[in-house]
């Protein structure tokens, strides 16, 4: 089945700065990749997503770039305010009816004033 | 507009106890549905999803099970609660044609 990485971990910046957060998924089957962003007590939300015949996918701050070839995909988010904070989670979704996704493990972004 | 509902928010149960989370989806109609549960940390782990009424699929054996009585409605329930069952869970949806999942607010369980 598909796996998917994410990295790193935990991910502090100054606000104002730029993050980024990696993922590499295993299934060259994988066409889907949305991000999530998940607030303290709260269901994950939607951010943004790309599809496997678009490289990159920019929205405001947000954007997410793909690499077909080496199977990674990756999230940036530019100026970075104190109310990125939280959890981020990558995933990606092999075809199927189901639209089963496989998530990272998550990233903690803290977002330093 | 979509919209999916999960209660309750919160909720403590003795070890032994009964569940049943209730998860329920508007505006749509034949929509997977799915349900994760969330342990201590950040990962997501895929329990059950259903691709249309009766029909259920477990990712993982567990004290847990599912049933979707309704087309839109989708219920977690175990007979007996264990300690290991606390953890965050939450429902999501998604449509057969379309991409992505939509997630509940989720439900905080603590067995104790």
């Amino acid at each position: 089945g598909e796996n998917v990485e994410q990295h790193p971990s935990t991910l502090s910046v100054q606000e104002g700065d730029s993050a980024v957060i990696k993922c590499t998924y295993s299934d060259s089957a994988s066409n889907y990749f949305p991000w999530y962003k998940q607030e303290l007590g709260k269901g994950p939300q939607l951010i943004i997503d790309i599809r496997s015949n678009v490289g990159e996918k920019k929205d405001q701050r947000i954007a997410v770039t793909l690499n077909k070839t080496a199977k990674h995909f990756s999230l940036h988010i530019t100026e970075t305010q104190p109310e990125d904070s939280a959890v981020y989670f990558c995933a990606a979704s092999i075809t199927g009816s189901a639209r089963q996704l496989t998530f990272g493990s998550g990233t903690q972004l803290t977002v330093l004033p | 507009s979509q919209t999916i509902h999960q209660w309750p928010a919160t909720l403590v149960q003795p070890v032994g106890s009964p569940l049943s989370l209730e998860c329920t989806v508007e505006g749509t109609s034949n929509p997977n549905l799915y349900w994760y549960r969330q342990a201590a940390g950040r990962g997501l782990q895929l329990l059950f999803y259903s691709v249309g009424i009766g029909q259920i699929s477990s990712e993982v054996p567990q004290n847990l099970s599912a049933s979707r009585p309704q087309d839109r409605q989708f219920i977690l329930s175990s007979k007996k609660l264990l300690l290991s069952d606390s953890g965050f869970y939450l429902c999501a949806w998604s449509a057969t044609t379309g991409f992505g999942y939509t997630f509940g607010s989720g439900t905080r369980l603590t067995v104790v």
